[in-house]
């Protein structure tokens, strides 16, 4: 089965404040994609990350960072000192190489971040 | 390049209409895909298309859904004899697909929210 989890639905935080958001995936795929999405009010979809599963180097863009560990099937991601600006929800989601390689997504729940200032 | 278009933004329709949407994706952009998102939930995936041709369908989808890709530019998707449960945010999505040795994220529209009353 394929499947992503967000066990986090709700996170509050005060601006300034470091926030994790958990993602954990299940594939029987041994190469796969995993991404990271924001979803602000306006409902558009904007991509933040593609990790690919023979890479598990950590990424850091700015405040935003990446922690995948293939070996608890996780790839969660860190805002360090947060800003209102990044009040949206965030998807976690896994896109199987294998079955045709259709770039498909397989998303998780969500968690809606709030910070407040 | 303009991203994504996806219209109408906002449809309500009676139980039992027909509705039909829309998707222009960014030109070039050679996959396709359509997503349904209920409230506070990740988006689901619906069907894909490589070029015009439609390679994959979601259990979802039922008798009632059809999506065209003709001539592989712009997509519809359409229901018929709308339902209650059919009142959902629905995304459609684009890639260039296979790039330099990878799969290249996908670039979401804004979204049709649809109501059925």
């Amino acid at each position: 089965a394929q499947k992503v989890t967000q066990a986090q639905t709700e996170i509050s935080v005060v601006e300034k404040e470091d926030v994790t958001l958990d993602c954990v995936y299940e594939t029987r795929d041994t190469t796969y994609y995993l991404f990271w999405y924001k979803q602000p009010p306006s409902g558009e979809l904007v991509f933040l990350i593609r990790r690919n599963s023979f890479d598990e180097q950590n990424e850091i863009s700015g405040r935003y960072s990446w922690n995948f560990q293939k070996s608890t099937s996780s790839f969660n991601f860190t805002i360090t000192a947060s800003q209102v600006v990044d009040s949206a929800v965030y998807f976690c989601a896994l896109s199987p190489y294998g079955s045709g390689n259709t770039g498909k997504l397989i998303f998780g729940q969500g968690t809606t971040l709030q910070v407040k200032p | 390049d303009t991203g994504v278009s996806q219209d109408p933004r906002h449809k309500i329709t009676k139980r039992g209409q027909n509705v039909t949407f829309r998707c222009d994706p960014i030109s070039e952009h050679n996959r396709l895909y359509w997503y349904r998102q209920t409230l506070g939930q990740g988006p689901e995936f619906l069907t894909y298309f490589q070029n015009e041709a439609q390679l994959e369908k979601s259990r979802l989808l039922s008798d009632r859904f059809s999506a065209e890709r003709p001539k592989g530019s712009f997509s519809t998707l359409e229901i018929q004899r709308t339902e209650q449960g059919d009142s959902a945010m629905y995304l459609c999505a684009s890639s260039p697909g296979w790039a330099g040795g990878r799969n290249t994220e996908a670039f979401f529209g804004q979204g049709t929210r649809l109501t059925v009353v």
